[in-house]
This record gives structure tokens, C-alpha cells and sequence, in this order.
């Protein structure tokens, strides 16, 4: 079974521009949580979606926001980047939440 | 506040040296606990899930136990290539399925 997919992989973008970054999850999963990895914060949780629809949200601010499509495909877009944007993007995706969360490769943003 | 402790923050072992990690936890009603394993510039890597204290898991090398306040990860007799960070996570029992990391172990084993 193929694990979770992320593109693209590597992404360097400018203060201001906006970024949207893409999740596969495993098939049959249909919850996606997205967290963000820095050094100094290490792993925190975005936000997560299942059926389409946003059930939590993290403490970021509101330039940071996803979607999710009916085959449980999810992106997320961060708007107006910041340096401190600048991190690697995890996806996760689980059955529906409660189980195990299996990660994607990530998404390593630079922001210059 | 739900909170993730894990000690030491790196951990220097020779080839076959066994040791443990240690994750101590704060959290309203634990839901489960998990154990990932990320390599350099990769995406963590599912090792397991604990949900209730006594409960024990093995896999090759490495055996998982929780208590009611932490878990440890055992590592016997590892080889180089368990060098690694280990990150424990909890999700609690809340409306929440979200994961709380704690910063992790950089685990180096040398030959």
C-alpha cells in the first residue's frame, strides 16, 4: 500500500508570496492533520480535516488554512509568508482520527 | 495544559549498549501514546502505539512500555543504523485528534 505523498518536496518562495503545499493520504484514510517542524518549536499541529471538513485547529494564525477534496486529498496555504514560515511541513493521515497518524516525507519550505 | 517530557535530549551509544528513552507526560485523559523514529530531512516513522499503563510492544530491537505518567523505549544491543531522533506523542481524550510532540531524542550509536 502506498504511504503518504507530499509535493512538492522543497519549495523556496519570497516574504509576501504565498505558498499552498499538497497531501495524499494512504487510501481509505480520510482524516488529514498537518503540523509544522522547526527546530526551535519542534512538532506542532496545524489543523486537521476529515470528510471535507476542518474539525481542529492549532494555534497559528489565520494566514495558515487548508482544504480537503472528497478523495481525501489535502492542501494547505499559507498566505503573505513570514521568515519565520519557514520549516518542514508534515502531513499525517489515519483512518478517521482516533488511530494511528502515518506521516508523509514533509514539504521543506524556505522562506528568503 | 496537556504537555510531552522526553530525556535525554541526545544519547551517545556504542554498537550492542543497550539504554532507554524516557517520555514523561502531562495530558486530562490519555487516548493514546505513540513512538515515531525520524531520520534526517525525512517524515517521522510509525514505531508504536500504547494505550493503556502495563501495556508493552516490541519490535526487533526496540520495546515500548507506558505507565500512568510515562513510557520508555528500551533499545537492545542497537546497531548504527538505530541512530535516530525518537519522538514520543500523545492525543488525549478531548474533541481534539490532534498529536502533541514532545522535542525528541537524538539517539547516535557508533560502531
Amino acid at each position: 500500500k502506498a504511504g503518504v505523498t507530499q509535493t512538492p518536496r522543497y519549495l523556496i518562495k519570497t516574504r509576501g508570496q504565498q505558498v499552498t503545499l499538497s497531501c495524499s493520504p494512504i487510501s481509505g484514510h480520510r482524516s488529514v492533520s498537518w503540523y509544522q517542524q522547526t527546530p526551535g518549536q519542534g512538532l506542532q499541529f496545524l489543523f486537521e480535516y476529515f470528510s471535507e471538513t476542518q474539525r481542529n485547529k492549532g494555534n497559528f494564525p489565520g494566514r495558515f488554512s487548508g482544504r480537503q477534496f472528497s478523495n481525501s486529498r489535502s492542501e494547505m496555504n499559507v498566505s503573505t509568508l513570514e521568515l519565520g514560515d519557514s520549516a518542514l511541513y508534515l502531513c499525517a493521515s489515519s483512518l478517521d482520527g482516533e488511530e494511528t497518524q502515518y506521516f508523509g516525507p514533509g514539504t521543506r519550505l524556505l522562506v528568503l | 495544559e496537556d504537555q510531552v517530557t522526553q530525556s535525554p535530549e541526545a544519547l551517545r551509544l556504542q554498537e550492542g549498549e543497550s539504554s532507554s528513552l524516557n517520555c514523561s507526560y502531562t495530558v486530562s485523559g490519555l487516548r493514546g501514546l505513540f513512538w515515531y523514529r525520524q531520520d534526517p530531512g525525512k517524515g517521522p516513522e510509525f514505531l508504536f502505539t500504547l494505550y493503556s499503563a502495563g501495556e508493552e510492544k516490541e519490535k526487533e530491537r526496540l520495546k515500548a512500555t507506558l505507565t500512568k505518567k510515562e513510557s520508555f523505549l528500551h533499545i537492545t544491543a542497537p546497531k548504527p543504523e538505530d541512530s535516530a531522533t525518537y519522538l514520543c506523542a500523545v492525543q488525549a481524550w478531548d474533541s481534539s485528534y490532534k498529536l502533541i510532540f514532545g522535542s525528541g531524542t537524538r539517539l547516535l550509536v557508533r560502531p
